[in-house]
């Protein structure tokens, strides 16, 4: 399974756009790029995923290079509601297992 | 509503004593799961069911077992609980293999004197 590095904390202020960028340097080809969203005291909860380019929704963006060794998640205009812990996550197209690391504490400030 | 739910929600237990977590979904998923997350760490995976009849271990097995009693529920049991599985227990249902597909549930708040 590919590790996958991330920031271990942001900050940022209300209004502001956030990029998160996670690294995972050995990326297989049959592998997808999935984010999570946990709040305090919640189970995590899906974002977005992407294989390559970039894959945007009504949350978020997320923008895979050509390489895949990184991929960075936008949220647009974060609110203070946005504040919680992201997770990147690398998964196998043919693994039942979702793996996740520390991921990154994002705290918005008013 | 439709989702994964979760019982008890909160639970203490002493040291040796044992105990079933019991997590059912109603959005017919095929797959479940259940993860461990202590305080400050992300989850770790403990079982996971790909389908009914079938379970597999994860990254923490020890110390655990599951059962998939039908399609709907799977639970985790504790057979002697130690204060290192002090911790919060996610379970997560999923249709398909894939990433983006993970339902969870709110949580069992576990401590173990």
């Amino acid at each position: 399974l590919a590790k996958t590095t991330q920031p271990i904390s942001m900050d940022s202020y209300e209004g502001q756009e956030v990029n998160i960028t996670c690294s995972h340097n050995n990326i297989a080809t049959n592998d997808y790029i999935t984010w999570y969203q946990q709040f305090p005291s919640q189970g995590p909860r899906f974002i977005i995923q992407g294989y390559k380019t970039k894959v945007t929704n009504e949350v978020a963006s997320l923008f895979i290079p050509a390489d895949r060794k990184s991929s960075t998640l936008s949220l647009p205009r974060v609110s203070l509601s946005d504040t919680a812990v992201y997770y990147c996550l690398v998964w196998m197209d043919s693994s039942y297992k979702l793996i996740f690391g520390s991921g990154t504490r994002l705290l918005v400030r008013p | 509503n439709a989702g994964v739910t979760q019982t008890p929600k909160f639970q203490v237990l002493k040291t040796g004593q044992s105990m079933t977590l019991q997590c059912a979904q109603d959005m017919n998923h095929n797959s479940m799961y259940w993860y461990r997350q202590d305080p400050g760490m992300g989850l770790r995976l403990i079982y996971y069911s790909a389908s009914e009849g079938t379970t597999d271990k994860g990254e923490v097995p020890n110390g655990y077992n599951v059962s998939r009693l039908n399609k709907r529920e799977f639970s985790l049991r504790l057979e002697s609980a130690a204060p290192s599985q002090t911790s919060v227990y996610f379970c997560a249902s999923s249709e398909l293999r894939g990433g983006d597909g993970y339902t969870f549930g709110s949580g069992t708040r576990l401590t173990v004197v």
